[in-house]
Order: C-alpha cells, then sequence, then structure tokens
C-alpha cells in the first residue's frame, strides 16, 4: 500500500497571502494525484486531478504540480472560503486508493 | 446536476449490522464505478470499499474485509454497504462517492453528504 505525507500538518497564513502546501508519496505515483477540500461539517471536494489539472468550477487561485513522489498544492491569494482541511490522495495503484492525513490551513 | 445522498447510519451496538444506501441522481449511475470512504470523528480520510459499474469487481480495505459487502442496484440508481459485526473503531462519517472513469479512474469526483455510524454499547 502507498503511503502518503503531507506537511505541514497545521498552516497559518493571512488572508490574500500564498499558500504552499506538501505531499509525498512512499513511492512514485506518477501524475496520479488528486486534492480535496473540506470545510468543518461538509464532505470533500475534489480540486485538483492529474496533479495538476483543476476540477470543474475551482478557482485558478488553486494549483497543483509535481509528479513521481512529490507534489505541492499552492493556493495564491487565501480568501476567506479557503480556510479548510486539504487532502491528497493517490489513484495509481489502487485499490486502495489512498489519503495523506491533511493539511489544516487556518487564518493566522 | 450529480446528487448522492446516503442514509441508514445510526447508533448500534458492538457486533451489530446496518446497512447503509447511497442515492444517486443527476448522472448515468450504470456507466460508473463507486466507492465507500469513511472519516472517524476529528480524523483523516480512509478508502472502504469499491465496485465496479457492473458490480463484476468489489473490493475492501483490509479493516473491513469479511465484515463488510458492497453492492449497487443499477435499477434503483442505488449504492449499498452491508456491515456486519461491528465494532467501536467502525464509528465514522461514512461517504460514498462517484469513481471518475478511462485516464483519471481512481479519482472521486463527487461526494454524498455523509451519514454517521456510531457503535457503542
Amino acid at each position: 500500500e502507498i503511503v502518503m505525507t503531507q506537511s505541514p500538518a497545521t498552516l497559518s497564513v493571512s488572508p490574500g497571502e500564498r499558500a504552499t502546501l506538501s505531499c509525498r508519496a512512499s513511492q512514485s505515483v506518477s501524475s496520479k494525484l488528486a486534492w480535496y477540500q473540506q470545510k468543518p461539517g461538509q464532505a470533500p471536494r475534489l480540486l485538483i486531478y492529474g496533479a495538476s489539472t483543476r476540477a470543474t468550477g475551482i478557482p485558478a487561485r488553486f494549483s497543483g504540480s509535481g509528479s513521481g513522489t512529490e507534489f505541492t498544492l499552492t493556493i495564491s491569494s487565501l480568501q476567506s472560503e479557503d480556510f479548510a482541511i486539504y487532502y491528497c490522495q493517490q489513484y495509481n495503484n489502487w485499490p486502495p486508493v489512498t489519503f495523506g492525513g491533511g493539511t489544516k490551513v487556518e487564518i493566522k | 446536476q450529480v446528487q448522492l445522498v446516503e442514509s441508514g447510519g445510526g447508533l448500534v451496538k458492538p457486533g451489530g449490522s446496518l446497512r447503509l444506501s447511497c442515492a444517486a441522481s443527476g448522472f448515468t449511475f450504470s456507466d460508473y464505478h463507486m466507492s465507500w470512504i469513511r472519516q472517524a470523528p476529528g480524523k483523516g480520510l480512509e478508502w472502504v470499499s469499491y465496485i465496479s459499474s457492473s458490480s463484476g469487481y468489489t473490493n475492501y480495505a483490509d479493516s473491513v474485509k469479511g465484515r463488510f459487502t458492497i453492492s449497487r442496484d443499477n435499477a434503483k440508481n442505488s449504492l449499498y454497504l452491508q456491515m456486519n459485526s461491528l465494532r467501536a473503531e467502525d464509528t465514522a462519517v461514512y461517504y460514498c462517492a462517484r469513481v471518475d472513469y478511462g485516464g483519471n479512474s481512481g479519482v472521486l469526483d463527487y461526494w454524498g453528504q455523509g451519514t454517521l455510524v456510531t457503535v457503542s454499547s
């Protein structure tokens, strides 16, 4: 099973600033990497798939990069609605799909 | 628009059983593989089970193998999760999710709102 590790666990950012979240896979997942956003009391929402393709309706301030074992989600200018928990997920070698432990983006 | 609505959660004693349902609408259900994912209180996401579009293939997390059974009824646009021999560690919100296909197979592109299962005496 591929283990996904996210860092940092918590990221404190001021509105309008850039946020950079990291995700590492225990072995190569090629570009089979997705990012999800989860707000309190809500289901996760797909943001990015294929490591860098935004899902339908996702604003351009969200961008993904990386391949192999190292991936990054960047939020270029944080809006109030972006404070949430973000999960990465690999789907290169599944089932099972596996998720990272999440990064909480909180207001600084 | 795509909608997934889970039901069937509740409080059950250890060793008990529960059947979750997920009603799908807004897309051709029979064209898509489906999955169940769970989230324990205050914890991260854990994939539970997968079923192919025609029910020909299923798969389970080791933590639920032999106790949970996934199924679907394409005529009713519904997904199910039969949970037996429940344990305290099965306490979680259970989400059903649509699995994207083709080159993106494995991407969970739509999720339901979840249903809470609590296993406690």
